[in-house]
C-alpha cells in the first residue's frame, strides 16, 4: 500500500529557529501534498496545497512567508516553518494524492514544540 | 458556520453497545465522503468511505444524505479498542483544489 514517510516525528526548538518538515511518499508519485496543521481538541486545518513544480497554494489566513513549502519532486514535499514562537506549536501533517486517484495518504505527523 | 459539523462529545458507551455520529457540511458541492478515525497524538486513518446509497463494513455502517448534507456513522458491538475521535470529512472537487475538510471530531470511549 501507499505509504508517506514523515520526519521528524517530534521537534522541539527555540524561539526565532528554523525547523524543516519532510514527507516522501515511498512508493508512489505523489502529485498534490497537502499541508495540515492541528491544534489540541481541534480539527486538522488545511494550511497549503503544492503541486509538484509550482508554487504553493496557501489557505486564507496563512502566512506563505513564514511556512515555506517545497515540493521539488513528486516523491518529497517539506514544510519549514521560519523564525518560529510558541503559537506555532502544534502537529503538522502531510497528505499525499495521486495523480488519477482520489486517495489520500497521510504521513504520521510531526509534533513541534517552540520554547 | 463551520464547513463540517461534529458533535464533539465524549460518547461514553458501554462494550457492546450501538452508538451514531451524525455530521452534516455546509458546501453543496462536495464529490466524497469519509469517516476517518484519530487516536490520541496520531495522524487520522480511514475508517470508511460514504456512499449515497449506504454502506456496511463490519460493525460500522455509514450513510449519505445528499440532499439534507448529512453524514452518519453507526458502530455496532462497540469494542475497548472502538475508543477514538471519529472525524467527519469531506472532499472538495477540483475546482476546490481536491482537498479534504475535516470536522473536528466526536470522541468515543468505550468501557468495560
Amino acid at each position: 500500500g501507499a505509504v508517506v514517510s514523515q520526519h521528524p516525528s517530534r521537534v522541539i526548538c527555540k524561539s526565532g529557529t528554523s525547523v524543516k518538515i519532510e514527507c516522501r511518499s515511498l512508493d508512489f508519485q505523489a502529485t498534490t501534498m497537502f499541508w495540515y496543521r492541528q491544534f489540541p481538541k481541534q480539527s486538522l486545518m488545511l494550511m497549503a496545497t503544492s503541486n509538484e513544480g509550482s508554487k504553493a497554494t496557501y489557505e486564507q489566513g496563512v502566512e506563505k512567508d513564514k511556512f515555506l513549502i517545497n515540493h521539488a519532486s513528486l516523491t518529497l514535499s517539506t514544510l519549514t516553518v521560519t523564525s518560529a514562537h510558541p503559537e506555532d506549536s502544534s502537529f503538522y501533517i502531510c497528505s499525499a494524492r495521486r495523480r488519477g486517484n482520489y486517495g489520500y495518504t497521510f504521513g504520521s505527523g510531526t509534533r513541534l514544540t517552540v520554547v | 458556520r463551520k464547513e463540517v459539523e461534529q458533535d464533539p462529545g465524549p460518547f461514553n458507551v458501554p462494550e457492546g453497545a450501538t452508538v451514531a455520529f451524525n455530521c452534516t457540511y455546509s458546501n453543496s458541492a462536495s464529490q466524497s465522503f469519509f469517516w476517518y478515525r484519530q487516536d490520541c497524538r496520531k495522524e487520522p486513518k480511514l475508517l470508511m468511505s460514504v456512499y449515497s446509497s449506504g454502506n456496511e463494513d463490519g460493525r460500522f455502517t455509514a450513510q449519505l444524505n445528499r440532499a439534507s448534507q448529512y453524514i452518519s456513522l453507526l458502530i455496532r458491538d462497540s469494542k475497548l479498542s472502538d475508543s477514538a475521535t471519529y472525524l467527519c470529512v469531506v472532499g472538495e472537487g477540483a475546482e476546490y483544489g481536491n482537498k479534504l475538510v475535516f470536522g473536528a471530531g466526536t470522541i468515543l470511549r468505550v468501557k468495560s
